[in-house]
């Protein structure tokens, strides 16, 4: 149980498109989507909360009309990259949170790199 | 606000040996858990753990053990009889129970374990 899986597992693109990530919690219906940002070697960085029906919470310095997120269902979320720039390549992970469970579990991750 | 803080930041072993991840803490809420993460080469989080503020027994779940000890802020992760395939990069994390920064994890910033044949 607690399958979450994220689509695609990874991306090339051109500066300048949108790249969408898909973010889906399989066999449980999640409270609460997170978005992290990892670089090599470092640690996870929290982007943006998001729960179903309701306006993503950005963490600070994290650009909103950058990275779009949409929580469509308690089981879907989605993080649009816009205009992508070769700054914005990293791997990108979502996590799924149970509710009352108090744990965030975590899907495959996204390596995204901008050309 | 809250800090985990994993002082190892790589640390190589040859198989069979233990192993000891430290993870030190500090949260001003009362109520809190805590987390082990393994991040393996490819990239997923895998959960291994969740500690609740107020259960300070000590876990064990085959060759992993964790001991947590309040007196000190440590959650430390242990692995016995240290295989290859335990390489990956281990985190610590918490998550308070309320306040602002209810639902967030804060993670440490993570420990590189190699285990050599």
């Amino acid at each position: 149980g607690a399958v979450v899986s994220q689509h695609p597992s990874r991306v090339i693109c051109k500066s300048g498109t949108s790249v969408k990530i898909e973010c889906r919690s399989l066999d449980f219906q999640a409270t609460t989507m997170f978005w992290y940002r990892q670089f090599p070697k470092q640690s996870l960085m929290l982007m943006a909360t998001s729960n179903e029906g309701s306006k993503a919470t950005y963490e600070q310095g994290v650009e909103k009309d950058k990275f779009l997120i949409n929580h469509a269902s308690l089981t879907l979320s989605t993080l649009t990259v816009t205009s992508a720039h070769p700054e914005d390549s990293s791997f990108y992970i979502c996590s799924a949170d149970i509710r009352y469970q108090e744990t965030q579990y975590f899907g495959p991750g996204t390596r995204l790199l901008v050309l | 606000a809250q800090k985990v803080t994993q002082a190892q930041t790589e640390i190589s072993v040859v198989e069979k040996e233990d192993v000891t991840l430290d993870c030190v803490y500090e949260t001003r809420d009362t109520t809190y858990y805590l987390f082990w993460y393994k991040q393996p080469p490819s990239g997923e989080l895998v959960f291994l753990i969740r500690r609740n503020s107020f259960d300070e027994q000590n876990e064990i779940s085959g060759r992993y053990s964790w001991n947590f000890q309040k007196s000190t802020s440590s959650f430390n992760f242990t692995i016995t009889a240290s295989q290859v395939v335990d390489s990956a990069v281990y985190f610590c994390a918490l998550i308070n129970a309320g306040g602002t920064s209810y639902g967030k994890l804060t993670f440490g910033q993570g420990t590189i374990l190699t285990v050599h044949p």
